[in-house]
This record gives structure tokens, C-alpha cells and sequence, in this order.
């Protein structure tokens, strides 16, 4: 089983500022079969990037997925207020996918 | 616009089987291009997959849950259904439903892999006496 853990549990950032959100595997992640998801509270999961890297319908370009292999990251260019929320990696390369535990960005 | 919603009892007493559907509309759960999931949330926690059916009817479980998740699909209704059995306070969660879109396959382990893009809104199911 991959796991995956994600950096930092909690960043603390302004309307505006650029938010960089880590995701790191235990072991190589098929094809760049990652994916990234925001939640909001009360809410599901929504879907953001798949692929690493591509961006889901209708999400905006300030989000935008990078890496390869045990590596990945997702930045948010310039945070809006609705930005603000929990954000969760998944990779799907291989049995049983697996989520990490999560990275919450915060109003500071 | 697919829209999945999920049902079923929000109380489960322990050491019985949690019973969730989901409903699929906006679209056929008969489509080959997707496969169907269970995806748990404990409140404050992580999101944890509990399995998938593809529309062959064929299944893949979290090996961790795998002794007591069984999931079926009913093509005749649109709708793919849950049941976990001796259920503990460990099993109080969010339960949600989950459409991905098939994208890469594992020729040795007959393994679909794929992003979710559609969630039902989550259950609230509660484990206790």
C-alpha cells in the first residue's frame, strides 16, 4: 500500500499569498496517477487535479499541480477567501488507492 | 449533470451491518468508462476507500475492510449499494459515494484507476447502542 503524506498539517496564509501544499509517497506513484481534492466543511470532496498536473472542469488556473514520482505538489497562486479549506492528495496508480491526511489552509 | 445521493440508516447499533444505496442520476451506472465507490470520513479525519464495483459487477474492497464490505450494483435501478458487517464506534463515519472516470488499467492486476469528479454529499452513519 502507497502511503501518502502530506505537508504541512496546517498552513497559516492571507487572501492573496501563495500557498504551496506538499504530498509525498512512500513509494513511486504509477504514471503520475495523483490526484487533489478540496474540502470544504460540511461538504464532499471536490476534485481539483488529476494526472498530477491537469486541471478539473471548471477549476480555476490559480490552481495548479506539479511532480513525478514521490514527489508532488500543488500551489495555489494567489489565495481568494473561498480558497480556504482542507486539501487532500489520492493516488490511484495502484491497490488499494490511497488518500493523505490532509493539509489545512487557514486564514492567518 | 450526474448527481449521486446516498441513503440509509444514520444509527447502526454494534456488531450489525451498516446498510447504505447510492442513487445515481443525470446519468447510466451502466457506462463502461467508470467504476463506482465507497469512501469513508470519521469526523475530523482523513477519507479512507472502502471498495468499488465496476458495471461487470466485479469488486475491489480495501484490503483493511475487505472481511466485511460487500458491494453490489443494481443496473435495473441506477443505484450501487454498501454493507459492512460487525460494525464497531470505529465505523462512525461520513459515508460517501463516488463516480471515476477509468483512465489507466493494470494489465497484471486487472486494476482501474481513476480520479473521482462526482460525490454524493455523505451520510452521517453512527455506530452505537
Amino acid at each position: 500500500e502507497i502511503v501518502l503524506t502530506q505537508s504541512p498539517g496546517t498552513l497559516s496564509l492571507s487572501p492573496g499569498e501563495r500557498a504551496t501544499l506538499s504530498c509525498r509517497a512512500s513509494q513511486s506513484v504509477s504514471s503520475s496517477y495523483l490526484a487533489w481534492y478540496q474540502q470544504k466543511p460540511g461538504q464532499a470532496p471536490r476534485l481539483l487535479i488529476y494526472g498530477a498536473s491537469s486541471r478539473a472542469t471548471g477549476i480555476p488556473d490559480r490552481f495548479s499541480g506539479s511532480g513525478s514520482g514521490t514527489d508532488f505538489t500543488l500551489t495555489i497562486s494567489r489565495l481568494e477567501p473561498e480558497d480556504f479549506a482542507v486539501y487532500y492528495c489520492q493516488q490511484y496508480g495502484s491497490s488499494p488507492e490511497t488518500f493523505g491526511q490532509g493539509t489545512k489552509v487557514e486564514i492567518k | 449533470q450526474v448527481q449521486l445521493q446516498e441513503s440509509g440508516p444514520g444509527l447502526v447499533k454494534p456488531s450489525q451491518t451498516l446498510s447504505l444505496t447510492c442513487t445515481v442520476s443525470g446519468g447510466s451506472i451502466s457506462s463502461g468508462s467508470y467504476y463506482w465507490s465507497w469512501i469513508r470520513q470519521p469526523a475530523g479525519k482523513g477519507l479512507e476507500w472502502i471498495g468499488r464495483i465496476y458495471t461487470s459487477g466485479s469488486t475491489n474492497y480495501n484490503p483493511s475492510l475487505k472481511s466485511r464490505v460487500t458491494i453490489s450494483v443494481d443496473t435495473s435501478k441506477n443505484q450501487f449499494s454498501l454493507k459492512l458487517s460487525s460494525v464497531t464506534a470505529a465505523d462512525t463515519a461520513v459515508y460517501y459515494c463516488a463516480r471515476a472516470r477509468k483512465v489507466y488499467y493494470d494489465i497484471l492486476t486487472g486494476y482501474w484507476g481513476g480520479a473521482y469528479d462526482y460525490w454524493g454529499q455523505g451520510t452521517l452513519v453512527t455506530v452505537s447502542s
